[in-house]
């Protein structure tokens, strides 16, 4: 079946432009994920939803960031007026259950870049 | 909240040696330990993974170790193949939430 896709897959703004992500989770899958991968390490937890309740963005680094997953499957990840240090690659991941400790399956990742 | 700690950074082995990658982390709440592996400019993908309530799990030349007391846990590949070059990932965690190490460049030479 489909794995988790996202796009676009590579984007170039400029510094201070919005720039949203988007992320389609396996079908069915009740929760998403969404992490910050820099150049050379691990991901980076950023926010969780389950369904279309977003239950954790303790690791947002700003309020330029923001997320939604209006209908519990697709989700949005919006940066605001970007920074250079907003250059990574955003992965988002989805995991069949809501209550942890299962594999969370990742999709290719959008390449960020502000120049 | 947790911290994980992943060495070496990278790794060089022999074709058929063995290679062992060793991670420590800091919640002892902590109760679900994955490995991802990541190809150059691929998505990571899940190896292997261990819950709190076991020791030791094994996958054909993949095996993961885990000390609750020492809060570590690490990886084994057994005869190491040159298509296991790439970058490992160990991860720690309580409910959703997924705390990862910095990632181990393994490459298996020929």
């Amino acid at each position: 079946g489909a794995g988790v896709s996202q796009s676009p897959r590579y984007k170039v703004a400029k510094r201070g432009q919005d720039v949203a992500l988007r992320c389609d989770p396996i079908s069915g899958h009740v929760s998403l994920f969404w992490y910050q991968q820099a150049l050379g390490q691990g991901p980076e937890f950023l926010t969780y939803f389950q369904n279309e309740a977003q239950l954790d963005k303790s690791g947002l680094p700003s309020d330029r960031f923001f997320a939604e997953r209006p209908e519990g499957s697709v989700s949005t990840l919006k940066i605001q007026r970007t920074q250079q240090e907003d250059s990574a690659v955003y992965l988002c991941a989805s995991s069949l259950s809501g209550t942890g400790g299962h594999e969370q399956y990742f999709g290719p990742g959008t390449r960020l870049t502000v120049t | 909240g947790e911290n994980v700690e992943q060495h070496p950074s990278t790794l060089s082995v022999q074709e058929g040696d063995s290679a062992v990658i060793k991670c420590t982390y800091s919640d002892s709440a902590s109760n679900y330990f994955p490995w991802y592996k990541q190809e150059l400019g691929k998505r990571p993908q899940l190896i292997i993974d261990i819950r709190s309530n076991v020791g030791e799990k094994k996958d054909q030349r993949i095996a993961v170790t885990l000390n609750k007391t020492a809060k570590h846990f690490s990886l084994h590949i057994t005869e190491t193949q040159p298509e296991d070059s790439a970058v490992y990932f160990c991860a720690a965690g309580y409910g959703n939430k997924l705390v990862f190490g910095a990632g181990t460049i393994l490459r298996v030479k020929s």
